[in-house]
Formats: C-alpha cells, sequence, structure tokens
C-alpha cells in the first residue's frame, strides 16, 4: 500500500460529457502527477503539479486540464470525452519536482460509450 | 528511436530465474525504475537504480545498468508464481516526467 489513494474505481460516462478524477496524495508528498494508461500499453504522462502549479505537460490536449489543492490533493478534469479516453487514470505522488520516486495509486478505470 | 521498449512476454519454470530487459532513450535520465503491476491494480515500485550505478540488489531483484548501451534489466532470482505480472520499466526525463516502456508480461509456470 503506498497510501495514494483515488476515486472513484470505476466509471462509465458517454461522448461528449466531462469528468472529474480525484487522487490524494501520501502524507509528506507535495507533487502530484497524472498518468494515462490505455488497455495494453505502458502509462502516458498527462501533467505533473506541485505546490499547486502545473509543473510539466506530456502530448495531451487541452481538455485535460487539472487542479492541486492546498492539502495536495488533485483533481483531472476531462472535457469533450472521445471513445480513445477509454483507459486507466493513474495518479502518482512524490516528495518534489524531479527524480524523486512516484508511489501511484490504484487508479480509475474511466469506459467511454 | 524515441520509445522505451521491453519485450513482450517471458514464460518462466517456478524456481528459475526470470531476467527482463529494457532499452531506454535519454542517456540523461537519472532515475531508472521497474514497476509491477497486477491485473486490475495501479503500478507497485519495485526498485530503482541512479545513473552513476551499474548495479543494484535487492533481496530477489538485481538491476544492471549499462549506460552505453542504455540498456536496463531487471533479475528476479528464485521466481514464483506470485511473480506473475506484468514489469514496466521507466526512465525520468525531468519534471516529473516518467517515460515507461509498454510492458513485460511474466507468467511463471508450476
Amino acid at each position: 500500500e503506498t497510501g495514494v489513494t483515488q476515486s472513484p474505481t470505476h466509471l462509465i460516462k458517454t461522448r461528449g460529457q466531462q469528468v472529474t478524477l480525484r487522487c490524494s496524495s501520501q502524507s509528506g508528498h507535495n507533487t502530484v502527477s497524472w498518468y494515462q494508461q490505455a488497455l495494453g500499453q505502458g502509462p502516458q504522462f498527462i501533467f505533473q503539479y506541485y505546490r499547486e502549479e502545473e509543473n510539466g505537460r506530456g502530448n495531451f490536449p487541452p481538455r485535460f486540464s487539472g487542479l492541486q489543492f492546498p492539502n495536495y490533493s488533485s483533481e483531472l478534469n476531462v472535457n469533450a470525452l472521445e471513445l480513445d479516453d477509454s483507459a486507466l487514470y493513474l495518479c502518482a505522488s512524490s516528495k518534489g519536482q524531479g527524480p524523486d520516486t512516484q508511489y501511484f495509486g490504484p487508479g480509475t478505470r474511466l469506459t467511454v460509450l | 528511436g524515441e520509445d522505451v521498449e521491453q519485450s513482450l512476454f517471458l514464460s518462466v519454470r517456478e524456481g528459475d530465474s526470470s531476467v527482463i530487459n529494457c532499452t531506454y532513450t535519454d542517456s540523461s535520465s537519472t532515475y531508472l525504475y521497474w514497476y509491477k503491476q497486477e491485473p486490475g491494480a495501479g503500478l507497485q515500485l519495485l526498485t530503482y537504480i541512479f545513473s552513476n550505478m551499474d548495479m543494484k540488489q535487492d533481496q530477489r531483484l538485481t538491476v544492471l545498468l549499462n549506460k552505453k548501451d542504455k540498456h536496463l534489466s531487471l533479475r528476479i532470482a528464485d521466481t514464483q508464481t506470485g511473480d506473475s505480472a506484468i514489469y514496466f520499466c521507466a526512465e525520468n526525463l525531468g519534471w516529473g516526467k516518467l517515460q515507461f516502456g509498454a510492458g513485460t508480461q511474466v507468467v511463471v509456470t508450476p
């Protein structure tokens, strides 16, 4: 157990809808990163939040956005859902920026119909 | 190439050693990681190695790093059925971005 929690566990949405996924970081960690893992693939980096600011972003469109709160928990928002957004969304927390080891939560399985 | 590359599948007999190989992309990556993922679960950090090391041993796990060839391997000694999972190598590209391979599915047979 890493101490990183995510909610909900599973979610089903339809194309065009919006979704919010939540992550609570491990105690003592101030950085949260989000990843998308499509079926049969490795996780792809979406973005990272450090002290409530976006700190780095992968190759994802602007309809993927996020927030980090003063308690370092985080949200991932996806607007205008597409079928290809169906995936396992993982968040990971770490103590700081850069190479600090990231500890992953169990993920949220999103299905877009 | 641009991608972290791993072989997709490995079958091993219980009690034997498993070796999972990975080629990464960025010679300036400071840390390299091995994660394990069981069905329906998130990623479990197994071990990591700092780029100035050649080898790291942690109980049944041995990581070897060849920086010249950008090659990373994970050896699991005395493989058990509980080791059946998908194993991902990952490199840290900076700014918290981990780049993962596609994963190696390890199947342990009795």
